[in-house]
């Protein structure tokens, strides 16, 4: 069974610091990784997506990279804003086709 | 245009009852998604359909929990007999094409999630 970690759990910054989530999974035969964003009170909100034929994807402020022989993905935010805060949840689709997501990190990002 | 959308996005309810969860859909999406999540957890699948068809149940936990989507649009998330593990943020999600479509990087987007509590 597919088995998602996120580190760190819950992380606290000052505005304009570059930050690195991790997510590993215990699985490596996935199709894609990806990235949401989950505000209180809304739904998720995809960030970015990394089939596993790929190594990166970029969108703006954010990168995200993914290793899949060591079953493991980092999301980049390059220079933290309040507006980022928010929790971070990574999801992996595997041969089941469902996805399994992670914990999540929780992010404040302070000015 | 508009999002995914849920209802109720509160129900508080007695132990015991049944409650009906609803899910409207992106216009046009064939695949729609169940999840559960617990507090400060990710979520966890439920079930999906594609168009009507109820294409995989396996997470459903138990057989007190059944999902419906007749039409192909709307569903319905149904929890008889509720009890106080039920209590979650119950969400749906739905994608453009069919779900094993996600293998090849179509999103999903989620509704903002129906807060059961379960007294």
């Amino acid at each position: 069974k597919q088995e998602v970690t996120q580190i760190p759990a819950a992380l606290s910054v000052p505005e304009g610091e570059n930050l690195v989530l991790n997510c590993s999974f215990t699985d490596s035969a996935i199709y894609n990784l990806q990235w949401f964003r989950q505000d209180p009170g809304k739904g998720l909100t995809s960030l970015l997506l990394i089939q596993s034929s790929q190594r990166e994807q970029t969108s703006g402020r954010l990168n995200a990279s993914l290793d899949k022989s060591s079953g493991r993905s980092t999301l980049y935010i390059a220079a933290s804003q309040p507006g980022d805060s928010a929790t971070y949840l990574c999801a992996v689709v595997g041969g089941s086709y469902i996805p399994t997501f992670g914990r999540g990190t929780s992010l404040i990002v302070h000015p | 245009g508009a999002g995914v959308s849920q209802s109720p996005r509160y129900k508080v309810t007695k132990r015991g009852q049944d409650v009906a969860l609803r899910c409207d859909p992106i216009s046009g999406h064939v695949s729609l998604y169940w999840y559960r999540q617990a507090l400060g957890q990710g979520p966890e699948f439920l079930t999906y359909f594609n168009y009507e068809a109820q294409q995989d149940k396996s997470g459903l936990p138990n057989d007190r929990f059944s999902a419906e989507r007749p039409e192909g649009s709307i569903s319905t998330l149904t929890i008889q007999r509720t009890e106080q593990r039920d209590s979650a943020m119950y969400r749906c999600a739905s994608s453009f094409t069919s779900g094993s479509l996600l293998v090849s990087g179509e999103t999903q987007y989620f509704g903002p999630g129906t807060r059961l509590l379960v007294l």
